[in-house]
């Protein structure tokens, strides 16, 4: 077990639709990354928050956006959803922006119909 | 940007074999470079990572190695278990920016 929470497991959902995916990072960690693993694509970086500021942006769609609360809990929204953004979405943490070890939370796996 | 590439993507051998990933990298400024252990379905999960300070480090069967002037770096795994098989990816990234960039990883079977 990394420390790292993510809910839900598991989420089915329609095209056309919003969901919202949810991280809880280590205890102390004060950095939260998103990053997308589809079968076509393998591990693609989306965005990085910093104690509450979005620190680095990656390739992430217009159509999707996360924050990260004062309680350093993060959440990505993922909306107008496609059969493409079928994927596994992983939620990893780290102490600091330094070069820091990154901890993967379980992940949640999107199923787009 | 960063790029990764990984090879092989496939790689097979006998239990008690050893086996080698490669990765090169293309920003020069990389100076972090994990690799990460993923089996099916679940989360990948850090081995063993080197810094750009450092030419190898060891952790039991595990070893990693790096070249900064080739730009390159890779994994050693010694005497392989049937648990070693999953899919292995290595990573990069650069002072000022944190996020990993991926390798495609490599399946590594180990046939008992």
């Amino acid at each position: 077990d990394s420390g790292v929470t993510q809910t839900p497991k598991h989420l089915i959902t329609a095209t056309g639709q919003r969901v919202t995916l949810r991280c809880s990072p280590r205890s102390g960690d004060l950095s939260v990354y998103w990053y997308q693993q589809s079968l076509d694509q393998g591990l693609q970086f989306l965005i990085q928050y910093y104690n509450g500021e979005e620190r680095a942006k990656g390739n992430i769609l217009e159509r999707f956006s996360a924050q990260q609360f004062p309680d350093l809990h993060s959440e990505l929204n993922l909306s107008s959803l496609e059969l493409g953004d079928s994927a596994l979405y992983f939620c990893a943490s780290s102490s600091s922006t330094g070069t820091d070890t990154q901890y993967f939370g379980p992940g949640t796996r999107l199923t787009v119909l | 940007g960063e790029n990764v590439e990984q090879h092989p993507s496939t790689l097979s051998v006998q239990e008690g074999d050893s086996a080698v990933i490669k990765c090169t990298y293309s920003d020069s400024a990389s100076n972090y470079f994990p690799w990460y252990k993923q089996e099916l379905g679940k989360r990948p999960q850090l081995i063993i990572d080197i810094r750009s300070n450092v030419g190898e480090k060891k952790d039991q069967r595990i070893a990693v190695t790096l070249n900064k002037t080739a730009k390159h770096f890779s994994l050693h795994i010694t005497e392989t278990q049937p648990e070693d098989s999953a899919v292995y990816f290595c990573a990069a990234s650069r002072a000022g920016r944190r996020a990993l960039t991926f390798g495609s990883g490599t399946r590594l079977q180990v046939q008992p």
